[in-house]
């Protein structure tokens, strides 16, 4: 079974904190992605990574870098955290950009 | 115009009923299709991929319509279980990767 993990389950910072959110996908595939979920939004890609150091920027990188130093973890930061980045963070991985994506159980962030 | 949508519901149906919906997309060069499943307060989860030929895995039906640009999922018997929000996702490759999720549609299957 495809495994992907997540480093926190619920996180609360406080604005213009430095925020990172860790992933781990244990199959070995090349491809992994950052998502949001807002209600009424569904998920929007914030950076997706097709390689190791390779990143690609989604619909709303605007506020978040990545980081991909080795093939299985996949980091989301936040420079500056601000409230508008309150947010499910959701992490995925899939074999190739065109197959299934498995999702982690998801970050609940809160930025107050 | 969002790349992707779909129609939020929620659609109310009771045990046994019949439930469809559809997704429409917007880039016609779009080349993957796929319906993924999210219960509350979980991750989504693949449901089935979408073909050309139009596919089906046991009460659920997935079609694809290119010359309107949109897919369908359609559930048949509904079950308590299928309770859900019911994300759709398109994928084009063919000149820069395009991922979209749909922001889901949202079905309740009642008693």
């Amino acid at each position: 079974d495809v495994k992907v993990t997540q480093s926190s389950r619920y996180l609360v910072k406080r604005t213009g904190e430095k925020v990172f959110l860790e992933c781990v996908q244990d199959m070995d595939h090349e491809n992994m992605f950052w998502y949001r979920q807002d209600p009424g939004l569904g998920l929007r890609l914030i950076y997706f990574s097709y390689d190791v150091k390779m990143k690609e920027k989604g619909d709303i990188p605007e506020g978040y870098s990545v980081s991909r130093e080795k093939k299985e973890r996949f980091s989301l930061i936040l420079e500056s955290a601000s409230t508008n980045q309150t947010s499910m963070y959701l992490c995925a991985s899939s074999f190739n950009g065109e197959n299934e994506q498995f999702f982690g159980p998801g970050t609940r962030l809160t930025v107050l | 115009r969002k790349e992707v949508e779909q129609d939020p519901g929620p659609f109310n149906v009771p045990e046994g009923a019949t439930v469809a919906f559809n997704c429409t997309y917007s880039n016609s060069a779009s080349q993957s299709f796929f319906w993924y499943r999210q219960d509350c307060r979980k991750e989504p989860k693949l449901l089935m991929s979408v073909y050309s030929s139009g596919n089906e895995d046991g009460r659920f039906t997935a079609q694809l319509n290119r010359a309107s640009q949109y897919i369908s999922l359609l559930i048949r018997d509904s079950k308590l279980s299928d309770s859900a929000t019911y994300l759709c996702v398109v994928i084009a490759v063919l000149n820069d990767y395009k991922l979209s999720f749909g922001a889901g549609t949202t079905v309740t299957v009642r008693a």
